[in-house]
Formats: structure tokens, C-alpha cells, sequence
């Protein structure tokens, strides 16, 4: 149980384009999602908190216009990297935290999304 | 601020040997603790927490950790290690406030060496 899935695995695309990336939660229900950046032998750094039908809460200096994030349902969330450049290039987490009744304050991880910016 | 300390970038064992990988943590209260294994090119997969009560914690593939709350540490320890378990490591803490937000640590990449 706890299976968190991204779509796509990896993405290339040319610099000024929208790419969108999909978090889903398949065996459970996920009020709070998050979004996570990891540059190449780093830690991850928390873009996001997504919350179902609500505005997402974004970080310090992360730019809200660039990352569109949208908690449609309590098993989706999407990441629209919008107008991307090479600087975004990096690999994407997400992750969901199940709502109260399992053990409490876990968050499930995604497998990632590699996002290449040419 | 709160942060999370994984003093070491990189452990070398030799595989059968006990390993231990080391986290300090600095929040305020009594913090939830984490620690998750990456693959590469991989999400993070959850090992093991503390909430509350015994201070030993048990979680997945034989790992276990010690929350030790004079030090705020919370050390990742596991009896014979696997070459398998050559991964990155993060701990990560999350306070009791409500955010739900989790704290990660740099890392610490395990290298089992056969």
C-alpha cells in the first residue's frame, strides 16, 4: 500500500515550452502533497505544499507563476514547469501524505521525474 | 531554525559489518523523525520513524534506529550489512506545529563494498 506515482519518468523539451508533470496517489487518498526539487548530488529542496482544492503554498523563492500547481482531487496533483529554461532542468519528487488513519505524518514518495530543458 | 545535520557525505563498510549512519537534528519540541533510502534515479522509499515511546525504532530490510533525545540524534544503524544497501540516505524531521512539512538532511551515500 502507499504507492505514490509520477508521469512522465523523464522529459526533454525545448527551452520556452510548458511541461506538465503528474503525482498520483493510487491506493490512497492524499489531502497534502508536496513538491520536491533534487539537483544532482543533493538533498531535496521543498518547492510546494499542494493542497486538495485549495492554493498551493509555495516556498521562499520559489516562483509561483513558473511552478502552476494544481490538487484537483484527493489522488492528483500536477507540476506545470511553465516557459522552461535550462536552469529548470532537474529531477522532480513529489510526495503524499495519507490522510489521518494510517500511521500518521509519512510521506510517500514518488519515483521522480527527470526533466531535461534543452 | 530547525535543521537536520548528516555529517558524513559518504560511508565506506565492508559488507557483514555493522554500519551506522548519523543524523542530528535541531527543532523545537519533540519532532517526528524519518529516515528514507534513494535509489538512483529513484524517489525516496520510506525505512523507518519515530513518533513516540521505545527510543529503538525498527523499520524496513533490517535497519533500525536509535532516537536519542539528550544528543537530538537519530542514528540509522544495521546489524551485517548488504552490498544492496549501497544507496543514499536522508533523514528527515517533521515538527509538531502542523505544516507537515518535512526537514532534510544532505544525505549520507552508503557504499557496501563487497
Amino acid at each position: 500500500g502507499a504507492v505514490v506515482s509520477q508521469h512522465p519518468s523523464w522529459v526533454i523539451c525545448k527551452s520556452g515550452t510548458s511541461v506538465k508533470i503528474e503525482c498520483r496517489s493510487l491506493d490512497f487518498q492524499a489531502t497534502t502533497m508536496f513538491w520536491y526539487r533534487q539537483f544532482p548530488k543533493q538533498s531535496l529542496m521543498l518547492m510546494a505544499t499542494s493542497n486538495e482544492g485549495s492554493k498551493a503554498t509555495y516556498e521562499q523563492g520559489v516562483e509561483k507563476d513558473k511552478f502552476l500547481i494544481n490538487h484537483a482531487s484527493l489522488t492528483l496533483s500536477t507540476l506545470t514547469v511553465t516557459s522552461a529554461h535550462p536552469e529548470d532542468s532537474s529531477f522532480y519528487i513529489c510526495s503524499a501524505r495519507d490522510i489521518p488513519g494510517r500511521p500518521p505524518d509519512t510521506q510517500y514518495f514518488g519515483p521522480g521525474t527527470r526533466l531535461t530543458v534543452l | 531554525a530547525q535543521s537536520v545535520a548528516q555529517p558524513e557525505d559518504q560511508v565506506n563498510v565492508a559488507e557483514g559489518n555493522p554500519l551506522t549512519v548519523k543524523c542530528t537534528y535541531s527543532v523545537s519540541g519533540n519532532p517526528y523523525l524519518f529516515w528514507y533510502v534513494q535509489y538512483p534515479n529513484r524517489g525516496l522509499q520510506f525505512l523507518l520513524k519515530y513518533i513516540t515511546g521505545d527510543n529503538l525504532v525498527k523499520g524496513s530490510y533490517g535497519f533500525e534506529a536509535e532516537f536519542n533525545k539528550s544528543q537530538t540524534s537519530f542514528h540509522l544503524k544495521k546489524p551485517s550489512a548488504l552490498v544492496s544497501d549501497s544507496a543514499l540516505y536522508f533523514c528527515a524531521v517533521r515538527d509538531r506545529t502542523g505544516t507537515y512539512k518535512y526537514i532534510f538532511g544532505t544525505g549520507t551515500r552508503l557504499k557496501v563494498l563487497a
